[in-house]
């Protein structure tokens, strides 16, 4: 079945400590984002990239960084300059037309805690 | 920047009752998407709108679009405990990207 991965479900981060929540793709979708979802809160941009090898921050990019070397894949890390990471996050892909978003695929997300 | 306000936060009906959730941008959108979300889950696409007035059923739930395209509505009829979860409007622009509205969660006594 076609869908996106994110893993791992839960994860545990150390103050200082960078960690990399992964996200993969089978839809062969052109777009691919990243987003922050606090209890009680909508969904805030981090990064998103339309293409491979290109990628422009959101709303709330700093502290966090991502590359996109394949289309199928959007990796984040959450360094240590974000200062209030416990939160989750969800990753997400659509198709683009015409420059248009046609709704997005969430995956499952990954419940993110700073110990 | 781009305002989505979607309103209101909560709301608690019996089972039966008619629930309606309200979405309106600061600015013109090219089309509106909703989307449920569980407790516990994860974004689940309903559908979009992207003509100006445009209403689209499914079963018991009617979305609009405004004329002006600023504002949209999810309008549920005779609500059921399957129901609950929090909806959330996402605006989307010609910039790449969809701004969300901060849900409205839903609780449905039996």
């Amino acid at each position: 079945d076609g869908g996106i991965t994110q893993s791992p479900k839960y994860l545990f981060r150390k103050e200082g400590q960078n960690v990399t929540l992964s996200c993969e793709q089978n839809l062969n979708h052109d777009a691919m984002y990243w987003y922050r979802q606090d209890p009680g809160q909508g969904l805030r941009l981090i990064y998103y990239s339309q293409i491979v090898n290109d990628f422009q921050k959101g709303d709330i990019a700093e502290g966090y960084s991502v590359s996109r070397e394949k289309k199928e894949s959007f990796p984040l890390t959450v360094t240590s300059a974000q200062k209030n990471p416990t939160a989750f996050y969800l990753c997400a892909s659509s198709i683009l037309t015409g420059g248009l978003n046609y709704g997005y695929t969430f995956g499952s997300g990954t419940r993110l805690t700073v110990v | 920047g781009q305002q989505v306000m979607q309103i209101p936060q909560y709301q608690h009906v019996q089972e039966g009752e008619d629930f309606t959730t309200y979405c309106n941008s600061s600015t013109t959108l090219s089309n509106i998407q909703w989307y449920k979300q569980r407790p516990g889950g994860h974004p689940v696409f309903l559908i979009q709108l992207v003509k100006s007035g445009e209403v689209k059923k499914q079963k018991r739930l009617t979305f609009q679009f405004g004329e002006a395209k600023k504002n949209s509505s999810l309008h549920i009829t005779a609500t059921q405990t399957t129901d609950v979860g929090t909806y959330f409007c996402a605006g989307y622009t010609n910039a790449g990207k969809s701004t969300f509205g901060d849900g409205t969660t839903l609780t449905v006594k039996p």
